[in-house]
């Protein structure tokens, strides 16, 4: 199956700075990716669809200059927490569907001090 | 706008046990339907889905699910479970005509596998 990979798979950050995430697909092209957050033993949030090319598809509460998204080329897209706040702590999970599949990311925990 | 209800936080199961993860969707038109499994701190890993064709679909690690459209079901099924088969199962649902951004997921559910 596709590989969509993460990193940094674990951030630790002081309240205040920002932090950058990177989803990549490694083995097919995505115009689209999307960016979940999961909370402790709850099921996946969308945040926003990320478009290559293109700006950025926010859901409906999600802050889109707290979380810049970037989706530079076909294999690459980022996510910035700017100003983070510990109320930003949580796990952030990435995908891409070449196909009739979603593939995820294994995710990156950010934990903001 | 589509649904999906998976009635069971968690679902304890002795090892060698059949396993049953519930799910149940609501969607206007076909839907293609999903379950994925989630370790601690990884992210999710997919299991088998229903898109068209055979109600029974066999998936990874030995599930399998059946899709059932009269009652508007897709149970996830193992006839012998392991204690490694111990995760979060979560169900997906979206019309087969949307975006994969409108792809909605279950609360999850919780196996418990004990030796």
């Amino acid at each position: 199956g596709a590989v969509v990979s993460q990193h940094p798979s674990r951030v630790i950050c002081k309240s205040g700075t920002s932090v950058k995430i990177e989803c990549r697909s490694l083995d097919f092209q995505a115009t689209t990716m999307f960016w979940y957050r999961q909370f402790p033993k709850q099921s996946l949030m969308l945040m926003a669809t990320s478009n290559e090319g293109s700006k950025a598809t926010y859901e409906q509460g999600v802050e889109k200059d707290k979380f810049l998204i970037n989706h530079a080329s076909l294999t690459l897209s980022t996510l910035t927490v700017t100003s983070a706040h510990p109320e930003d702590s949580s796990f952030y999970i990435c995908s891409a569907s070449p196909e009739l599949e979603q593939f995820f990311g294994p995710g990156t925990r950010l934990t903001v001090l | 706008a589509q649904s999906v209800a998976q009635p069971e936080d968690q679902v304890n199961v002795a090892e060698g046990n059949p396993l049953t993860v519930k799910c149940t969707y609501s969607v206007s038109g076909n839907p293609y339907l999903f379950w994925y499994v989630q370790y601690p701190n990884r992210g999710l890993q997919f299991l088998l889905k229903y898109i068209t064709g055979d109600n029974l679909v066999k998936g990874s690690y030995g599930f399998e699910a059946e899709f059932n459209k009269s009652q508007t079901s897709f149970h996830l099924k193992k006839p012998s479970a392991l204690v490694s088969d111990s995760a979060l199962y979560f169900c997906a649902v979206k019309r087969a005509t949307d975006s994969w951004g409108k792809l909605q997921f279950g609360a999850g559910t919780q196996v418990v596998v004990t030796p």
